[in-house]
């Protein structure tokens, strides 16, 4: 059973930079796709960016220039980095898998809230 | 940017048929997927490629697409089926991942 777990700070502050962790069990993040996506509140899913199995990573156009995403294969962990924040990058943070080019995202972690706040 | 349309909202009786569309251009050989969102959850897989049913998902769930519109139906609605609803492409010029500005599906 695939299961994803994303962990980071709850609130930050403004223009300082986001930062979460993924963690997977039941999968080897060295094979698939591994993806973040957000949601802010009452609003809809927005994809933000996905590294694959060769370790390659592409990134929304809308916040290229201020994410990042890496991986951790001996903790097997994603992690996400997105500087600058505003209000507007308040949202559900989630991590979810996809097993490929063109596949659906099948697993979802239960997401976390980041609220950013002064 | 590659944009995917869906109505807002769509109303419909317990036990009737839901149609929820997702308008796009040029889907081509782009494969369509849905997602259910129920308030507090995560999104969950409900029609994958276009017409794929995962285990798990009732049958009654049904994908197709036809052209530049992919739609999902779901049939003999319950009130469980109350949920967002969101399609879901690979970008059709690029790698990137687009959804849909999600549908509210109210069973009334």
């Amino acid at each position: 059973q695939v299961q994803l777990q994303e962990s980071g700070p709850g609130l930050v502050k403004p223009s300082e930079t986001l930062s979460l962790t993924c963690t997977v069990s039941g999968a080897s993040i060295s094979s698939d796709y591994w993806a973040w996506i957000r949601q802010p509140p009452g609003k809809g899913l927005e994809w933000i960016a996905y590294i694959y199995y060769s370790g390659t990573a592409l990134y929304s156009p809308s916040l290229k220039s201020r994410v990042s995403i890496s991986r951790d294969t001996s903790k097997n962990q994603i992690s996400l980095s997105l500087s600058s924040v505003t209000a507007a990058d308040t949202a559900m943070y989630y991590c979810a898998r996809l097993t490929g080019y063109g596949a659906p995202f099948d697993y979802w972690g239960q997401g976390t809230l980041v609220t950013v706040s002064s | 940017s590659y944009v995917l349309t869906q109505p807002p909202s769509v109303s419909v009786a317990p036990g009737k048929t839901a149609s929820i569309t997702c308008g796009g251009d040029n889907f081509g050989t782009k494969s369509v997927h849905w997602y259910q969102q129920k308030p507090g959850q995560a999104p969950v897989v409900v029609i994958y490629y276009d017409r794929d049913r995962p285990s798990g998902i009732p049958e009654r769930f049904s994908g197709s697409k036809s052209g530049n519109t992919a739609t999902l139906t779901i049939y003999r609605v319950e009130a469980g089926d109350e949920a967002d609803y969101y399609c879901q492409v690979w970008g059709t010029d690029s790698d990137h991942v687009v959804f849909g500005g999600g549908t509210k599906l109210t069973v009334l």
